[in-house]
């Protein structure tokens, strides 16, 4: 199947500091990729779509300005996150839909980035 | 909105026992669904899908699963589980592609030896 890969894995940063976390479609390019944020035992919520070359749709209650996305080719998503606090500490997990042939609708995740914010 | 529900939050099952894992959606005309995986500290892995064609769907490590549209369920099911298939299970429903996934808050199996 197709690979998605994110970076880092593990990121520990202070308090009010910016974190950037990357993902990347190796073998096949994705027009949107989605964004998800993971808290211990709970299931994934949506927070952004990101569309190559056009801002990213964020869910109700996400704030964009503290979460930036940017989606600059068909390959390669960021999620910066701004002034982070430690209530942003959370498992951050990216997607990208593959929309050509007979994989069409099928999301496939990078592993996911594990924020701690001290 | 599309909706999925997993009624069972956590499903211990001894080894070389059957499970069931239950997903209902809330009703579509058409809809494309997932089956996902997630093993400890890591992003989700499909496991397999339905998005047309025979309702029966398989994965190759025998976890198999059932499309009904008129009970708008895709429950999860295997013969004989292996410890190995402790992990966190996520359902998840898209109208054929063309929306986000919407996830289930996922089942935990944990195989007992």
């Amino acid at each position: 199947g197709a690979v998605v890969s994110q970076h880092p894995s593990w990121v520990i940063c202070k308090s009010g500091t910016s974190v950037k976390i990357e993902c990347r479609s190796l073998d096949f390019q994705a027009t949107t990729m989605f964004w998800y944020r993971q808290f211990p035992k709970q299931s994934l919520m949506l927070m952004a779509t990101s569309n190559e070359g056009s801002k990213a749709t964020y869910e109700q209650g996400v704030e964009k300005d503290k979460f930036l996305i940017n989606h600059a080719s068909l390959t390669l998503s960021t999620l910066t996150v701004t002034s982070a606090h430690p209530e942003d500490s959370s498992f951050y997990i990216c997607s990208a839909r593959d929309t050509a042939g007979s994989l069409a609708g099928e999301l496939f995740f990078g592993e996911g980035s594990r924020l701690t914010v001290l | 909105a599309q909706s999925v529900t997993q009624l069972d939050s956590q499903v211990p099952v001894f080894e070389e026992a059957p499970v069931e894992l239950r997903c209902n959606y809330s009703s579509s005309v058409s809809v494309y669904l997932f089956w996902y995986v997630q093993y400890p500290n890591q992003g989700l892995q499909l496991l397999l899908k339905y998005l047309s064609g025979s309702t029966l769907v398989e994965s190759i490590n025998g976890f198999e699963a059932e499309f009904n549209k008129s009970q708008t369920s895709f429950h999860l099911r295997k013969p004989s589980v292996h410890i190995s298939d402790t992990a966190e299970y996520f359902c998840a429903v898209s109208d054929q592609g063309h929306t986000p996934l919407v996830f289930g808050k996922g089942t935990r199996l944990s195989v007992i030896a």
